[in-house]
């Protein structure tokens, strides 16, 4: 099975911006989790998405947002964009039950100038 | 609410020392589960082991072994025999059902492996 694909892999935008990022999950699998990771607040859990519905919420400002579509594939999307939300930005995909495992993608490295 | 706490910041070893990771962790769940993940310097997240609150037999999978003890909270990782290919970020990760779905991960903050010849 192909694995958890994100893109862009790289990008660069301007403070004020917005942008959108793209996952799409191993085939068969329901659930997208979207984490952020900087190197001065670690991995931070986003949102999850199953079934087209946003299951469960991290403590993110409403400039983060997210959406799936009925073939799992997610999206975020992060509005006027500050300096601190440069981060690399994973994606994960599993099944969605309960204690599964979540695979990650290679993640969007994402620079705010 | 859930917490997990890696330490050790950076290790050094010179290649073939055995290493030993630790992770201790925080929930008010009985039902939960514990991950190790692997983030080589590409960035993605690797996973290595899952672990749920009900197992507690230690697991040993090549030169990986990990060491799980309820009554410490603990969740410690030690690689025998390091290579230089270990060398990486390593994160424990707890879930639980506290959080609705079982399905967000809390991270620690790593642990930075440098195995060098």
């Amino acid at each position: 099975k192909a694995g958890v694909t994100q893109t862009p892999r790289y990008l660069i935008k301007t403070r004020g911006q917005q942008v959108t990022l793209s996952c799409s999950p191993i085939s068969g699998h329901r659930s997208v989790s979207w984490y952020q990771q900087t190197p001065g607040q670690g991995l931070q859990f986003l949102f999850e998405y199953f079934s087209e519905t946003q299951r469960n919420k991290g403590n993110f400002p409403g400039r983060f947002s997210g959406r799936q579509f009925s073939n799992s594939r997610s999206e975020m999307n992060v509005s006027t964009l500050e300096l601190g939300d440069s981060a690399l930005y994973l994606c994960a995909s599993s099944d969605g039950l309960a204690g599964v495992v979540q695979y990650f993608g290679p993640g969007t490295r994402l620079t705010v100038t | 609410a859930q917490k997990v706490t890696q330490a050790q910041t950076e290790i050094s070893v010179v290649e073939k020392e055995d290493v030993t990771l630790d992770c201790v962790y925080e929930t008010r769940d009985t039902t939960y589960y514990l991950f190790w993940y692997k983030q080589p310097p590409s960035g993605e997240l690797v996973f290595l082991i899952r672990r749920n609150s009900f197992d507690e037999q230690n697991e040993i999978s090549g030169r990986y072994s990990w060491n799980f003890q309820k009554s410490t909270s603990s969740f410690n990782f030690t690689i025998t025999a390091s290579q230089v290919v270990d060398s990486a970020v390593y994160f424990c990760a707890l879930s639980d059902s506290y959080t609705g779905t079982a399905s967000k991960l809390t991270f620690g903050t790593g642990t930075r492996l440098q195995v060098t010849l």
